[in-house]
């Protein structure tokens, strides 16, 4: 089965720093650029940041970039976003997502975690 | 690239038509996605290209356009379609998604 399952979530105090995971399953992950897209009531779906397949390219939102850090360890099937400097604007559930191939659709997504900042 | 879609909910009952439209601020010819999102769940992939269906996912789905106005339309509306649906456009970096569109029973 084609999985998708993210960790690392959690309550975190701004300024603080966390790191997400998203483990794949079930298909070839060396192979398909990924992304990472959170979701708040307010703010509806905000696309985070993208990673090819192999780390060749890279890219942020402008609201994440110089606070997070997209990697990938096609090894280890590991998809991870380093999260610094949080804000509360931050605090949403965030979802890795698999590119399409051929397309920047996301075809796969995962179950989302939780990060909330707060004091 | 700003996503706007319209209606942002709208009232149906099960066996409707529906038509959701998606604007984008410039062209992106048909790069465009429509996902469909229900509760505590998340998003699931209906359209790409603008008008490709996604694999299992049922006919009555259907998209159209290309350049900055597209549409979804749902050609009977089933009780497990009642959701939210987004569109979003990968011409170019930063992704974008639009704000949503509930479809709520009447």
């Amino acid at each position: 089965e084609v999985q998708l399952v993210e960790s690392g979530g959690g309550l975190v105090k701004p300024g603080g720093s966390l790191r997400l995971s998203c483990g794949a399953s079930g298909f070839t992950f060396s192979s398909y650029s990924m992304n990472w897209v959170r979701q708040t009531p307010g703010r509806g779906l905000e696309w985070v940041s993208a990673i090819s397949s192999n780390s060749g390219y890279i890219f942020y939102a402008d609201s994440v970039k110089g606070r997070f850090t997209i990697s990938r360890d096609n090894a280890k099937n590991s998809l991870y976003l380093q999260m610094n400097s949080l804000r509360a604007e931050d605090t949403a559930v965030y979802y890795c997502a698999r590119d399409r191939t051929a397309t920047h659709a996301c075809d796969i997504w995962g179950q989302g975690t939780m990060v909330t900042v707060s004091s | 690239i700003r996503m706007t879609q319209s209606p942002s909910s709208f009232p149906a009952s099960t066996g409707d038509r529906v038509t959701i439209t998606c604007r984008a601020s410039q062209g992106i010819s048909s790069y465009l996605a429509w996902y469909q999102q229900k509760p505590g769940k998340a998003p699931n992939l209906l359209i790409y290209a603008a008008s490709t269906l996604q694999s299992g996912v049922p006919s009555r789905f259907s998209g159209s356009g290309s350049g900055t106005d597209f549409t979804l339309t749902i050609s009977c509306l089933q009780s497990e379609d009642f959701a939210t649906y987004y569109c979003q456009q990968y011409s170019s970096y930063p992704l974008t998604f639009g704000g949503g569109t509930k479809v709520e029973i009447k």
